[in-house]
C-alpha cells in the first residue's frame, strides 16, 4: 500500500529564514508525489509534483521540494519564509492504478515575524 | 491555471434537511472527480471517486445512501447529504481532474456543513 507520513505536526520559523517541512513515502514502484497548501476555511492549492526527472522541484510561491530515493523523501522547501506561508500543508502520493491521492497528516507551518 | 468552483461555502440548517452541494470545474474537463471529508485539524478523508457518466466509487464506511454523488457532465458533480444529521456536520471539499492528460487534483474551496 502507498502512505506518506508528514513527521512534524507543526514547523516554527522566524521570517527571512529557510524552511523545511517533511515527508517521507512509501511506495510499490514509481512515486508521483504531490505538496499542497490549505488556508483556514479554504480547499488545497497545488503547489508542485514530482513524477520523474530532476530531483529538485521548483513550485508555486517560490516553495520547491527534494526528490530523495535513497532517503525515501520528498521534503518541501523554501529559502526565506513568510508570514503569509504561514498555512497547513500537506504532502500526497497519487496511486496509480485508481487517481486516488494518499495524504500525509499535514503539517501546520508558523511563521514568526 | 484549473479552476474548480464549490458551492455554497457555508451551510447551516435543521437536522433532518437535506443539503446539495456542487463542485464545477470552469476551464477544463474533469473526466474525475473526488469528494473528501475533513474534521478539525485532521488531514482529508476521501470519501467516493465519481467518473463522469458513470455511478461513484465510494470508500469503505462511506454509506453511498446516505452520501449521494452524480457526475453527470465533465464539469459538475454534486454531493447531496441526505437527511443530515449533526454528526454529519463537517467540511466538505471536492476535486477534479482531468485524467487524460494526467492532471494533478485541482481542489474547490470547501463547504461547511452544520447541522443544528
Amino acid at each position: 500500500a502507498q502512505s506518506v507520513a508528514q513527521p512534524e505536526d507543526q514547523v516554527n520559523v522566524a521570517e527571512g529564514n529557510p524552511l523545511t517541512v517533511k515527508c517521507t513515502y512509501s511506495v510499490s514502484g514509481n512515486p508521483y508525489l504531490f505538496w499542497y497548501v490549505q488556508y483556514p476555511n479554504r480547499g488545497l492549492q497545488f503547489l508542485l509534483k514530482y513524477i520523474t526527472g530532476d530531483n529538485l522541484v521548483k513550485g508555486s510561491y517560490g516553495f520547491e521540494a527534494e526528490f530523495n530515493k535513497s532517503q525515501t523523501s520528498f521534503h518541501l522547501k523554501k529559502p526565506s519564509a513568510l508570514v503569509s506561508d504561514s498555512a497547513l500543508y500537506f504532502c500526497a502520493v497519487r496511486d496509480w492504478d485508481t487517481d486516488k491521492l494518499i495524504f500525509g497528516t499535514g503539517t501546520r507551518l508558523q511563521v514568526f515575524p | 491555471g484549473a479552476v474548480v468552483s464549490q458551492h455554497p461555502s457555508r451551510v447551516i440548517c435543521k437536522s433532518g434537511t437535506s443539503v446539495k452541494i456542487e463542485c464545477r470545474s470552469l476551464d477544463f474537463q474533469a473526466t474525475t472527480m473526488f469528494w473528501y471529508r475533513q474534521f478539525p485539524k485532521q488531514s482529508l478523508m476521501l470519501m467516493a471517486t465519481s467518473n463522469e457518466g458513470s455511478k461513484a466509487t465510494y470508500e469503505q464506511g462511506v454509506e453511498k445512501d446516505k452520501f449521494l454523488i452524480n457526475h453527470a457532465s465533465l464539469t459538475l458533480s454534486t454531493l447531496t447529504v441526505t437527511s443530515a444529521h449533526p454528526e454529519d456536520s463537517s467540511f466538505y471539499i471536492c476535486s477534479a481532474a482531468d485524467r487524460s492528460l494526467n492532471q494533478p487534483q485541482h481542489f474547490g474551496d470547501g463547504t461547511r456543513l452544520s447541522i443544528l
